[in-house]
């Protein structure tokens, strides 16, 4: 079956800093979306992503699926503190609306 | 406002237990998800449904279930607690299978089998 991998698990920041998560899937995805967990809460929607090589910013947050449409990236400018929390992407498995999530990319900022 | 909730938001149980978590939405989405939430495993998928009286197994079901007799509601029940089952289980709803595809998550429930 479809199989979503997410790099890093862990990211430790500076405050300032810029870094990259990625995600990776083992078959061509339809549909990738990416959602934020802040620390004791749930999972909310960032963004979704559709088209080959598309690219969508959010103020701070630059977000790109990959030509093949089996990898997709999100890029943090800037780390705030406010951008702390656990980043997941998801691949859309049926067209019905099925995720198959990622582990997720724990974030840390050091101020 | 439109929102999805559960209960209880915790719980602690005895092993051997069956125990039943609740899901409640009122977007009036056809579909409903459910999700355990473990580290170092994400999130991953229990079980779902895409409209009344349809339900559908996830990628751990074994031990679940779940039936879906409204729109509204998607009651998980553990039919006997095991100590593995201790997570947080969230729920989830989306729209149509005519998109957009984003899932809207509950607050959580934290569940502990002693």
């Amino acid at each position: 079956g479809q199989q979503v991998m997410q790099i890093p698990q862990y990211q430790h920041v500076q405050e300032g800093e810029d870094f990259t998560t990625y995600c990776n899937s083992s078959t061509t995805l339809s549909n990738i979306q990416w959602y934020k967990q802040r620390p004791g809460g749930h999972p909310v929607f960032l963004i979704q992503l559709v088209k080959s090589g598309e690219v969508k910013k959010q103020k701070r947050l630059t977000f790109q699926f990959g030509e093949a449409k089996k990898n997709s990236s999100l890029h943090i400018t800037a780390t705030q503190t406010t951008d702390v929390g656990t980043y997941f992407c998801a691949g859309l498995t049926d067209s019905w609306g099925k995720l198959q999530f990622g582990a997720g990319t724990q974030v840390v900022v050091t101020p | 406002d439109a929102e999805i909730t559960q209960s209880p938001r915790h719980k602690i149980t005895e092993t051997g237990r069956q125990v039943t978590l609740a899901c409640h939405q009122t977007w009036n989405h056809n579909n409903m998800f459910w999700y355990r939430q473990d580290l170092g495993h994400g999130l991953r998928l229990i079980h779902y449904s895409y409209g009344v009286h349809d339900t559908n197994k996830g990628e751990v079901s074994d031990g679940y279930s779940v039936s879906r007799s409204n729109t509204e509601d998607l009651p998980l029940t553990l039919e006997s607690a095991a100590s593995s089952q201790t997570s947080v289980y969230f729920c989830a709803s989306s729209e149509n299978p005519q998109g957009p595809y984003e899932q809207y998550f509950g607050p959580g429930t934290r569940l502990t089998v002693t």
